[in-house]
Order: structure tokens, then sequence, then C-alpha cells
């Protein structure tokens, strides 16, 4: 059973980056998945923010993708999304996920969501 | 504007049937598969459907999904209070190279 947390701040400035942290447990990070950022700003839907394999492979949503990096540190079996010059409209609950690499792929592991809002 | 289309609500009665679809076109539904998500806000999404029409284990067979060319649906019969939440269609978009969702819709039980 994979258990995903996430972590970081709760508030981050305008024009600030934004950075996160999501902590593995229950299966090795190097195993073969894809570990992913998807976010939900208030009463809106579920967005897909990108993922990244343990060999440094990535995949980013296009229209976030000037502006996000997604890394994997995996002596401490966490990964992390980074996103830069943030404003009110990245407010939002972020969660982190596990994808299976064997098609056909979906998301069947979460976090819980952890609130993040930009604002001075 | 989501690059798959779920209509925002839909209703039933308690032991009734709700039908939730899910529309995209060829470079993402018409040619990958879908799974479905059950989301109450603040909390972790839950995996309903993988594969068009699989459920994972522990999900009851009152979940089902099905898939016809660039369109899916997930069908909930027998529905119950508990059933109240969001519901969000997913898959690969080959020309975004990229996860697309479906803007989700709400399901509420009259």
């Amino acid at each position: 059973q994979v258990q995903l947390q996430e972590s970081g701040p709760g508030l981050v400035k305008p024009s600030g980056t934004l950075s996160l942290t999501c902590i593995v447990s229950g299966d090795s990070i190097n195993s073969n998945n894809w570990w992913s950022w998807f976010r939900q700003p208030p009463g809106k839907g579920l967005e897909w923010i990108g993922e990244i394999y343990h060999s440094g492979n990535t995949n980013y949503n296009p229209s976030l993708k000037s502006r996000v990096t997604i890394s994997v540190d995996k002596s401490k079996k966490q990964f992390s999304v980074k996103l830069s010059s943030v404003t009110a409209a990245d407010t939002a609950v972020y969660y982190c996920a596990h994808r299976p690499v064997a098609t056909p792929s979906h998301f069947d592991y979460w976090g819980q969501g952890t609130l993040v809002t930009v604002s001075s | 504007q989501s690059v798959l289309t779920q209509p925002p609500s839909v209703s039933a009665a308690p032991g009734q049937k709700a039908t939730i679809s899910c529309s995209g076109s060829t470079s993402n539904i018409g040619n990958n598969f879908v799974s479905w998500y059950q989301h109450l806000p603040g909390t972790a999404p839950k995996l309903l459907i993988h594969a068009n029409n699989k459920r994972p284990s522990g999900i009851p067979d009152r979940f089902s999904g099905s898939k016809s060319g660039t369109s899916a649906t997930l069908d909930i019969t027998g529905v119950q209070t508990g059933d109240e939440a969001d519901y969000y269609c997913g898959t690969w978009d080959d020309r975004l190279a990229g996860w697309v969702l479906g803007g989700g819709t709400k399901l509420t039980v009259l």
C-alpha cells in the first residue's frame, strides 16, 4: 500500500516560488512508477501539473511548463514540485499521486492534499 | 476550459441510476484508456475505474465504466447518499503529451 504525504509552506507571496514535497512510503521511489502532481483551485476542478520518473524523465502540463520543475530525491524517498512567478490564480489544494508505468495507466494512490495560498 | 467535457452536475434519487458522460477527441479518449476518480474536496481522490471498465479491488460493482469512440461513461447503479461527490474522468492526450481531466461532475443524491 503506497502512502503519500504532501508538505510545504501554506502561504507564498505573489511573484515568489511555490515549493512542495511529497514523501513516499510503502513503495520504492525507484520502482516502475511515475510520481505526479495535481492541484485544485477553490471552486474549480482538478488539474494535472506534471510527473517524474525516477530516472529524471518528466512530463509537464503545457500550460504550466514554463514555470514548473518537478524533481526526485531518491535518498529521501520524496519528490518535489516548484512553481515560479506565482499569482493568486495559483492558490489551490495541491495533491501528489502515484501512477504505474504499466499500460493502461491511471493514478491509484493519492496524498490528502495541502492548501497553498498566494497572498501578500 | 477542460480538454474533456463532463456535465457540471447530475442528480439521482437513492436506489436509482446515475450516468456521467465524458467527451473528448481522437487524441485523448479515442486513442487511450480512460480512468474515473471520485473526489470529496479536501480529501484524497479515489480511483474508481481504470482501463475504461476495470474496478480496483474494493470498489463496489455498482460502479461501472464504458468507452465508445471519443466518449466514456461512468454509471452508478443503486445510488447511495454516500456517493455524493465530484467525479472526474481522465486520460492521456497524445497531442498535448500529458494527462487531461474532465472538469468534474457533482453528483447530488436527492
